[in-house]
């Protein structure tokens, strides 16, 4: 089963605009990851934000975390119609190898 | 090689036909993931491969799925006796170290499987 939900689960928005994307989990977690994936294609990794970190910046992303609430946001500052894609969180946690994927986001970008 | 490759992209299998999906990890990573992602949903995790070992295979959905990686590197899912319900997008990872502890994990593009 996943391992918990992504808000919204389809986001529409216009080019030059941000876009805010949410995942809540439901065990403690060792590091938390955000991974883009575009139709028919396999996943890339964004970004991964530890446990003991609280905000990480890559380019336009910016990734939260606050783990008394179990949740992360990703944001996407001015987005481009290439964002377009589907984004997901993924956890993995002591004792288990794998992530462990929420049920993603469906990000539209209209140009 | 510069990716993970999965072979086939696509397969289509009457029910009841055997299946073999292909994974090429990236040279040189320990550890390969199987992952079944099925339509509108969020990859789930089948099973875990460091090198040769299988070290978790609880993810696997029944008897009929198995998985092997005999000399670490290339890795082979097997589905016996294929039903509808095995219709699902396969997506194989791999990651450099052991697990995914901190380290990003790379896709291949997957199979596409649909049992008719």
């Amino acid at each position: 089963s996943q391992q918990g939900e992504e808000d919204p689960q389809a986001l529409s928005i216009q080019e030059g605009e941000n876009a805010t994307m949410n995942c809540s989990y439901k065990t403690s977690i060792n590091n938390l990851q955000w991974y883009r994936q575009n139709s028919g294609r396999g996943l890339v990794h964004l970004i991964l934000i530890r446990s003991n970190e609280r905000e990480k910046h890559s380019g336009r992303l910016r990734v939260t975390l606050d783990t008394s609430k179990k949740s992360s946001s990703l944001l996407i500052t001015a987005s481009r119609a290439a964002d377009t894609a589907s984004y997901f969180c993924a956890t993995d946690r002591t004792g288990r190898r794998a992530l462990t994927f929420g049920s993603g986001t469906r990000l539209q970008v209209q140009p | 090689g510069a990716g993970v490759s999965q072979s086939p992209r696509y397969k289509v299998a009457k029910r009841g036909q055997d299946v073999a999906l292909r994974c090429d990890p990236i040279s040189g990573h320990v550890s390969l993931f199987w992952y079944q992602q099925a339509l509108g949903q969020g990859p789930e995790f089948l099973t875990y491969f460091q090198n040769e070992a299988q070290l978790d295979k609880s993810g696997l959905p029944s008897d009929r799925f198995f998985a092997e990686r005999p000399e670490g590197s290339v890795s082979t899912l097997k589905i016996q006796r294929t039903q509808q319900e095995d219709s699902a997008v396969y997506l194989c990872a791999s990651s450099q170290s052991g697990g995914t502890g901190g380290l990003e994990a790379f896709f291949g593009q997957g199979t596409r499987l649909t049992v008719v």
